[in-house]
């Protein structure tokens, strides 16, 4: 079965500061995907990174980077230098290797970032 | 910009009603997706359309009922909702339904009285 679980609820941290947002999944498929995704309130959901299960290289976008270790299961997110426009739902998701259509979502973590 | 465009943005409706939420994507994708989102939880999955064939339907009751007119198009027909349907619906595209991205429209808010 594949299952993400991310822990922190609710992060809120002042403007500048960095943030970690924690993801860990479970599956026993070789080949899988990983997601990560913003909601902002207005509801859309923003895709940032798809990371595949044979390239461990962190990622980093800008402000963004993502740490991905096989070894613990995990596939964090960091903001460097948040801004109150990161303030938002963050979902991380995987998908099974050539498997239809299903993204299995985390239960999200609300980051709001104040001025 | 978002390539997924859904419309409308926000529908209130009564439970005698019948109305249709429409989903357009113009990236060539082969793929298209319906979810509903309570607040504060994930999405969660109800149809995927694969080349224009329903390929899941996740026991969705049948007061919901998608169509895929072309590759491009999606909608959903609502009819006889219950109040406990009120939800964000997202519909979301990719290129071809397995391991690929999939890119979510704005959404509707639905509201039903």
């Amino acid at each position: 079965a594949q299952k993400v679980t991310q822990a922190q609820t609710e992060i809120s941290v002042v403007e500048k500061e960095d943030v970690t947002l924690d993801c860990v999944y479970e599956t026993r498929d070789t080949t899988y995907y990983l997601f990560w995704y913003k909601q902002p309130p207005s509801g859309e959901l923003v895709f940032l990174i798809r990371r595949n299960s044979f390239d461990e290289q962190n990622e980093i976008s800008g402000r963004y980077s993502w740490n991905f270790q096989k070894s613990t299961s995990s596939f964090n997110f960091t903001i460097t230098a948040s801004q109150v426009v990161d303030s938002a739902v963050y979902f991380c998701a995987l998908t099974r290797g050539s498997t239809l259509g299903r993204l299995y979502f985390g239960r999200g973590t609300q980051l709001t970032v104040w001025p | 910009d978002t390539e997924v465009t859904q419309t409308p943005k926000h529908l209130v409706m009564g439970m005698t009603n019948k109305k249709s939420l429409k989903c357009e994507q113009h990236m060539g994708h082969r793929a298209m997706y319906w979810y509903k989102q309570k607040a504060k939880k994930p999405p969660e999955l109800m149809f995927v359309y694969s080349y224009e064939k329903l390929s899941i339907n996740e026991s969705v009751p049948s007061r919901f009922s998608p169509e895929c007119p072309n590759s491009s198009l999606l909608n959903l027909h609502l009819h006889a909702l219950q109040p406990e349907d009120s939800a964000l619906y997202l519909c979301a595209s990719s290129q071809d339904g397995t391991d690929d991205t999939q890119y979510f429209g704005p959404g509707t808010r639905l509201t039903v009285l």
